[in-house]
């Protein structure tokens, strides 16, 4: 079956840098996103991985190995904001989107 | 409209009702998604359409169906609502679905609750 595996939740420090990992098992892969969605709101998209390596936007970089099936979501400088949940998914064979459930990221003053 | 719209925001139903949630984007995208999501797990495929004129299966389309008359609307009815059909429903758009890198944007959701 296909597998997408996050860890539940998280806390960190405003103003300190944090990772939060994803391994993934699909059938095919076609690229691995990362969303972003605040509490009672819509996924909002983030990142995007196709190739091994590191994308970096501003504060959030993104890091693929699709030899590992892994991939992590960094974020620096941390601000209250960034309180929300990430969303691992991988576009499988098919083209479709398979989701994670999500990391809750709990910033801490 | 900017973007992607839901209609409605939040509703009761009771058990045995038809209900369709509406969806409509003015991006001209021609892919668009249903997907249900329940706390603790990821969001679920109910439905897909490619492209107006098609749609398709998705992880969890027993009780759903969907239509595609044109590019902008893409409802998503539920024949006779059961209580495990509670949940956040969001409707999603992209450009395509295969091309590399083309993001699904959000609607904002319907929370639907089926008593």
């Amino acid at each position: 079956g296909q597998n997408i595996d996050q860890p539940t939740e998280m806390t960190a420090t405003e103003g300190a840098i944090v990772q939060i990992n994803c391994t993934y098992q699909t059938s095919g892969f076609n690229g691995l996103f990362w969303y972003q969605q605040h509490a009672g709101e819509a996924p909002t998209f983030l990142s995007y991985n196709v190739l091994d390596g590191l994308e970096e936007k501003g504060r959030f970089s993104s890091f693929l190995s699709r030899s590992k099936g892994y991939s992590y979501l960094l974020l620096k400088e941390l601000q209250m904001k960034d309180s929300a949940s990430y969303l691992c998914a991988v576009r499988d064979s098919n083209y479709q989107l398979i989701w994670g459930a999500g990391t809750k990221l709990i910033i801490k003053p | 409209i900017a973007g992607i719209t839901q209609a409605p925001t939040s509703q009761i139903l009771a058990a045995g009702r038809r209900m369709t949630l509406r969806c409509t984007q003015d991006m001209r995208h021609n892919a668009m998604y249903w997907y249900r999501q329940d706390l603790g797990l990821g969001l679920r495929l109910i439905h897909y359409s490619n492209t107006a004129g098609t749609t398709g299966k998705g992880e969890v389309p027993d009780g759903y169906s969907v239509s595609r008359a044109n590019t902008d609307d893409f409802p998503l009815t539920l024949a006779s609502a059961v209580p495990s059909q509670t949940s956040v429903y969001f409707c999603a758009s992209s450009e395509d679905n295969h091309s590399p890198g083309n993001e699904q944007f959000f609607g904002p959701g319907t929370r639907l609750t089926v008593l």
